[in-house]
Protein backbone atom coordinates (compact mmCIF):
# COMPACT_ATOMS: atom_id res chain seq x y z
CA UNK A 1 0.00 0.00 0.00
CA UNK A 2 1.03 3.78 -0.09
CA UNK A 3 3.00 5.60 2.89
CA UNK A 4 3.93 8.81 2.79
CA UNK A 5 6.65 10.05 5.70
CA UNK A 6 7.61 13.73 6.63
CA UNK A 7 11.83 13.48 7.12
CA UNK A 8 11.42 15.82 10.36
CA UNK A 9 8.06 16.50 12.68
CA UNK A 10 9.37 19.68 13.56
CA UNK A 11 11.09 22.87 12.13
CA UNK A 12 11.86 25.95 13.13
CA UNK A 13 12.95 28.74 11.08
CA UNK A 14 13.95 32.56 11.73
CA UNK A 15 11.34 35.15 9.97
CA UNK A 16 12.67 36.19 6.47
CA UNK A 17 14.38 32.83 5.86
CA UNK A 18 13.93 30.18 3.72
CA UNK A 19 12.07 27.11 4.67
CA UNK A 20 12.30 23.74 3.20
CA UNK A 21 10.20 20.78 4.07
CA UNK A 22 10.68 17.61 2.83
CA UNK A 23 8.46 14.04 2.36
CA UNK A 24 9.08 10.77 1.13
CA UNK A 25 6.45 8.51 -0.54
CA UNK A 26 6.92 4.65 -1.22
CA UNK A 27 4.83 3.86 -4.06
CA UNK A 28 6.54 4.72 -7.48
CA UNK A 29 3.12 4.50 -9.20
CA UNK A 30 2.09 7.68 -7.23
CA UNK A 31 1.39 10.22 -10.43
CA UNK A 32 0.10 13.41 -8.05
CA UNK A 33 1.16 15.37 -5.17
CA UNK A 34 0.11 17.76 -3.12
CA UNK A 35 1.14 20.27 -0.15
CA UNK A 36 -1.60 21.08 2.75
CA UNK A 37 -0.90 23.48 5.35
CA UNK A 38 -3.31 23.32 8.45
CA UNK A 39 -3.21 26.16 10.88
CA UNK A 40 -4.31 25.66 14.49
CA UNK A 41 -7.87 25.02 15.16
CA UNK A 42 -8.70 24.93 11.20
CA UNK A 43 -9.07 21.72 8.87
CA UNK A 44 -5.95 21.47 6.27
CA UNK A 45 -5.85 23.61 3.16
CA UNK A 46 -4.49 23.38 -0.02
CA UNK A 47 -1.69 24.74 -0.86
CA UNK A 48 -0.18 23.51 -4.13
CA UNK A 49 -0.05 20.06 -6.02
CA UNK A 50 2.37 18.63 -8.92
CA UNK A 51 2.03 15.94 -11.10
CA UNK A 52 5.14 12.98 -12.16
CA UNK A 53 5.48 14.56 -15.28
CA UNK A 54 7.05 17.77 -14.00
CA UNK A 55 9.69 18.17 -11.57
CA UNK A 56 9.00 21.69 -10.29
CA UNK A 57 6.26 23.76 -10.05
CA UNK A 58 6.16 27.70 -8.28
CA UNK A 59 3.33 29.36 -6.47
CA UNK A 60 3.36 32.22 -4.68
CA UNK A 61 6.50 32.08 -2.40
CA UNK A 62 5.97 28.44 -2.66
CA UNK A 63 7.54 25.88 -4.71
CA UNK A 64 7.49 21.87 -4.56
CA UNK A 65 10.09 19.74 -5.99
CA UNK A 66 9.99 16.08 -7.16
CA UNK A 67 12.70 14.20 -7.43
CA UNK A 68 10.94 10.66 -8.93
CA UNK A 69 14.09 8.84 -8.96
CA UNK A 70 14.45 8.64 -5.12
CA UNK A 71 10.58 9.45 -4.51
CA UNK A 72 11.04 12.43 -2.92
CA UNK A 73 9.33 15.70 -2.91
CA UNK A 74 9.81 19.01 -0.95
CA UNK A 75 7.83 22.07 -0.66
CA UNK A 76 10.33 25.59 -0.40
CA UNK A 77 8.32 28.50 1.09
CA UNK A 78 10.36 31.86 0.68
CA UNK A 79 11.05 34.79 3.21
CA UNK A 80 8.94 32.59 5.71
CA UNK A 81 6.13 35.05 7.58
CA UNK A 82 4.97 34.21 10.86
CA UNK A 83 1.48 33.37 8.98
CA UNK A 84 3.39 30.77 7.81
CA UNK A 85 3.26 28.77 11.16
CA UNK A 86 1.49 25.55 10.53
CA UNK A 87 1.56 21.74 10.22
CA UNK A 88 2.37 21.17 6.64
CA UNK A 89 1.34 17.36 5.03
CA UNK A 90 2.40 15.97 1.79
CA UNK A 91 0.30 13.55 0.03
CA UNK A 92 0.44 10.91 -2.79
CA UNK A 93 -1.69 9.37 -4.90
CA UNK A 94 -3.18 7.92 -8.06
CA UNK A 95 -4.39 10.84 -10.15
CA UNK A 96 -7.23 7.99 -11.01
CA UNK A 97 -7.86 7.06 -7.36
CA UNK A 98 -10.67 8.22 -5.32
CA UNK A 99 -8.60 9.16 -2.14
CA UNK A 100 -5.45 10.61 -0.86
CA UNK A 101 -3.05 9.08 1.49
CA UNK A 102 -1.22 11.60 3.61
CA UNK A 103 1.66 11.90 5.39
CA UNK A 104 2.49 12.66 9.77
CA UNK A 105 3.15 16.39 8.94
CA UNK A 106 5.46 18.89 9.90
CA UNK A 107 5.18 21.46 12.49
CA UNK A 108 6.60 24.69 11.10
CA UNK A 109 7.53 27.64 13.89
CA UNK A 110 8.81 30.89 12.73
CA UNK A 111 11.77 33.12 15.20
CA UNK A 112 10.99 36.49 15.32
CA UNK B 1 -20.33 29.77 -0.38
CA UNK B 2 -19.83 27.20 3.17
CA UNK B 3 -17.87 24.96 1.57
CA UNK B 4 -17.81 21.77 3.69
CA UNK B 5 -19.61 22.20 7.31
CA UNK B 6 -19.18 19.40 10.00
CA UNK B 7 -21.22 19.43 13.29
CA UNK B 8 -20.80 19.13 16.08
CA UNK B 9 -17.55 21.25 16.35
CA UNK B 10 -17.41 19.33 19.98
CA UNK B 11 -18.55 16.31 21.39
CA UNK B 12 -18.05 13.97 24.82
CA UNK B 13 -19.26 10.92 25.03
CA UNK B 14 -19.23 8.29 27.01
CA UNK B 15 -17.60 4.93 26.63
CA UNK B 16 -20.67 2.36 24.88
CA UNK B 17 -22.58 5.50 23.55
CA UNK B 18 -23.28 6.38 20.13
CA UNK B 19 -23.26 8.95 18.01
CA UNK B 20 -23.60 10.23 14.05
CA UNK B 21 -21.13 12.89 12.64
CA UNK B 22 -22.76 15.02 9.86
CA UNK B 23 -21.10 16.44 7.26
CA UNK B 24 -22.72 18.07 3.72
CA UNK B 25 -20.77 19.79 1.21
CA UNK B 26 -22.62 22.63 -1.39
CA UNK B 27 -19.54 22.37 -3.87
CA UNK B 28 -21.92 19.37 -6.33
CA UNK B 29 -18.11 17.38 -5.59
CA UNK B 30 -18.58 13.99 -6.17
CA UNK B 31 -15.89 12.57 -3.51
CA UNK B 32 -16.47 12.67 0.31
CA UNK B 33 -14.12 11.75 2.72
CA UNK B 34 -13.72 10.85 6.77
CA UNK B 35 -10.18 11.09 8.30
CA UNK B 36 -9.32 11.36 11.96
CA UNK B 37 -6.17 13.47 13.44
CA UNK B 38 -4.35 12.02 16.22
CA UNK B 39 -1.23 13.92 17.78
CA UNK B 40 1.55 12.80 15.79
CA UNK B 41 -0.20 10.63 13.46
CA UNK B 42 -1.62 13.18 10.40
CA UNK B 43 -4.75 12.43 8.56
CA UNK B 44 -5.51 9.10 8.85
CA UNK B 45 -8.67 8.02 6.49
CA UNK B 46 -11.90 6.04 7.96
CA UNK B 47 -14.04 5.89 4.77
CA UNK B 48 -14.60 7.66 1.86
CA UNK B 49 -17.46 7.93 -0.98
CA UNK B 50 -15.99 8.20 -4.65
CA UNK B 51 -19.58 9.13 -6.01
CA UNK B 52 -22.73 9.05 -4.64
CA UNK B 53 -24.01 5.63 -3.97
CA UNK B 54 -20.92 3.85 -3.47
CA UNK B 55 -18.60 3.93 0.21
CA UNK B 56 -15.28 2.40 0.99
CA UNK B 57 -13.21 1.83 3.79
CA UNK B 58 -9.90 3.54 4.49
CA UNK B 59 -7.20 2.97 6.36
CA UNK B 60 -9.22 2.69 9.83
CA UNK B 61 -12.42 1.76 9.73
CA UNK B 62 -13.17 -0.46 12.14
CA UNK B 63 -15.88 1.18 15.02
CA UNK B 64 -17.52 3.24 12.29
CA UNK B 65 -19.96 3.25 10.02
CA UNK B 66 -21.01 5.97 7.16
CA UNK B 67 -24.21 6.63 4.86
CA UNK B 68 -23.46 8.92 1.92
CA UNK B 69 -27.01 10.06 2.00
CA UNK B 70 -27.60 12.33 -1.26
CA UNK B 71 -24.32 14.15 -2.95
CA UNK B 72 -24.14 16.21 -0.69
CA UNK B 73 -23.92 15.22 2.67
CA UNK B 74 -21.92 11.77 4.30
CA UNK B 75 -22.33 11.32 7.98
CA UNK B 76 -20.03 8.91 10.02
CA UNK B 77 -21.47 7.15 13.07
CA UNK B 78 -20.03 5.58 16.02
CA UNK B 79 -22.02 2.36 17.25
CA UNK B 80 -20.58 1.77 20.51
CA UNK B 81 -17.96 4.76 21.34
CA UNK B 82 -14.50 3.55 23.09
CA UNK B 83 -11.76 5.71 24.32
CA UNK B 84 -9.42 5.36 21.43
CA UNK B 85 -12.08 6.82 19.19
CA UNK B 86 -10.93 10.26 20.65
CA UNK B 87 -9.73 12.23 17.76
CA UNK B 88 -10.40 15.19 15.95
CA UNK B 89 -12.45 14.25 12.74
CA UNK B 90 -12.39 16.09 9.68
CA UNK B 91 -14.87 15.57 6.65
CA UNK B 92 -13.53 16.31 2.77
CA UNK B 93 -15.12 16.74 -0.06
CA UNK B 94 -13.69 16.84 -3.72
CA UNK B 95 -13.73 16.20 -7.49
CA UNK B 96 -11.32 15.63 -9.96
CA UNK B 97 -11.03 18.46 -12.84
CA UNK B 98 -7.23 18.68 -13.62
CA UNK B 99 -6.72 18.87 -9.63
CA UNK B 100 -7.31 17.48 -6.68
CA UNK B 101 -7.45 20.01 -4.02
CA UNK B 102 -9.85 18.71 -1.41
CA UNK B 103 -11.64 21.47 0.53
CA UNK B 104 -11.95 19.82 4.41
CA UNK B 105 -14.68 21.02 7.05
CA UNK B 106 -12.98 22.82 10.35
CA UNK B 107 -13.13 19.43 12.44
CA UNK B 108 -14.90 18.33 15.18
CA UNK B 109 -13.26 17.32 18.09
CA UNK B 110 -14.58 14.35 19.85
CA UNK B 111 -13.35 12.86 22.88
CA UNK B 112 -14.56 9.19 25.02
CA UNK B 113 -14.42 9.41 28.11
Amino acid sequence: GESVGLHLPTLSVQEGDNSIINCAYSNSASDYFIWYKQESGKGPQFIIDIRSNMDKRQGQRVTVLLNKTVKHLSLQIAATQPGDSAVYFCAAMYSSASKIIFGSGTRLSIRP
Amino acid sequence: NAGVTQTPKFQVLKTGQSMTLQCAQDMNHNSMYWYRQDPGMGLRLIYYSASEGTTDKGEVPNGYNVSRLNKREFSLRLESAAPSQTSVYFCASSVWNGNYGYTFGSGTRLTVV
